[in-house]
Order: C-alpha cells, then structure tokens, then sequence
C-alpha cells in the first residue's frame, strides 16, 4: 500500500513569511497527526484529527499556526508568520482509527522547515 | 521530568555487538512504540507491545508494565542499524509522548 506523502521535502523561508505543508494520509485511515521535531529532541503533537474533526490540538501555537482536514482526508499545516525557531521537521502520521485500541502509525518522509 | 526517558542518548558499538536501548516512563499507558529514525528519512514503527515481548529478525523488545520499563535488544548489530531509536508511549485517548531518542551509531 502506498505510505504517508508529505509535500514539500523541503522548505526555505524568511522569517516573517507564510508556508504551508500538505499531508496525504495512507487510504482508509481515520486518525491523522501532525508532529513537530526540533533537532536532537523527540517529535511533540502539534494537532491530531479524527477524520475532520480535531481531537486534540493543546500544543499547536494557535496566533500562527493552523491545520486542516476539510473531507477528513489530506491535511494542510500553515505557519504565519514564520520564526526562528520554527525550524523543524514537520512529521505527519496516520492511523487506522482512534478508536481500534492498538494505535499503530504510519509516518511520513517529513518536510524540513529552515526559518532564516 | 519527561514523562518518558530514554537511555542511553548516545550510543556507539562495533559491529556484531548485543545493543540495548532503556526506556522508562511515568504515566500508564495502553501501549508503548519502538520507532527507529535514519538521518534525513521518516520514522519507521519497529514494535508496538502492551506486554511480554516481541521479536522481529535480530530485534526484540521487552515490556515490563509494573516497572514501567521497556527494552529494545539488536542482536549482531550492523551498521545499517545506525539510527536513532525512539520509545513512545501511547496514553488514553491515543496522544502517543515520545522520549528524546536514542542515536545509535554502529561501527565497522
């Protein structure tokens, strides 16, 4: 089966300007997330959807970052405006369902974001 | 405190050598995830137990759910197995806390 695509691989910005990252989740899958990883630490959940609604988005910075799942399928993730420490690897995942009781993910490749 | 602590951060071994990465946390879970991260690529999901323990080719993993702990075993380990290891823990409501990771670098 095909895997998690995220797009772009790769981003360069000034800080200050927008970017948007797309995730299409593997086929049938209800669950989707949205992770940040700064170098040399742990992936942190920015936002977690079950289908297009959001279950859980306590750690998403709310003034500049936003994420949607308008058919319950792909996802964006837009930061405006960037900064600096937004640099990170922007991960998404899937998962069959919430609610299956084992929670297995699937990630994606992961966009690179550098904040000049 | 993190809720979950991996050790050791860093870790360097010759090839053919017993690896083994710790994980402890501090919060119950459901289920807890070995993930493994190679530079520049997605994570890869190596093992999800609840219990006991699971191998999977020279991978193993141990949980024991009343201390909280859990292992990951490499078994004659390669240098393709260079990454970085990552325990994660999955608590009610499915928000999977990961630990900082563990790089493990295997030398010819």
């Amino acid at each position: 089966e095909a895997g998690v695509a995220q797009s772009p691989r790769y981003k360069i910005i000034e800080k200050r300007q927008s970017v948007a990252f797309w995730c299409n989740p593997i086929s049938g899958h209800a669950t989707l997330y949205w992770y940040q990883q700064i170098l040399g630490q742990g992936p942190k959940l920015l936002i977690q959807f079950q289908n297009n609604g959001v279950v859980d988005d306590s750690q998403l910075p709310k003034d500049r970052f936003s994420a949607e799942r308008l058919k319950g399928v792909d996802s964006t993730l837009k930061i405006q405006p960037a900064k600096l420490e937004d640099s990170a690897v922007y991960l998404c995942a899937s998962s069959l369902d919430l609610h299956s009781g084992a929670n297995v993910l699937t990630f994606g490749a992961g966009s690179r974001l550098t904040v000049l | 405190k993190n809720e979950v602590e991996q050790s050791p951060q860093n870790l360097t071994a010759q090839e053919g050598e017993f690896i083994t990465i710790n994980c402890s946390y501090s919060v119950g879970i459901s289920a807890l995830h070995w993930l493994q991260q190679h530079p520049g690529g997605g994570i890869v999901s190596l093992f999800m137990l609840s219990s006991g323990k699971k191998k999977h080719g020279r991978l193993i993993a141990t949980i024991n759910i009343q201390e909280k702990h859990s292992s990951l075993h490499i078994t004659a380990s390669h240098p393709r197995d260079s990454a970085v290891y990552i325990c994660a823990v999955d608590t009610s409501g499915s928000r999977l806390t990961f630990g900082e990771g563990t790089q493990l670098t295997v030398n010819p």
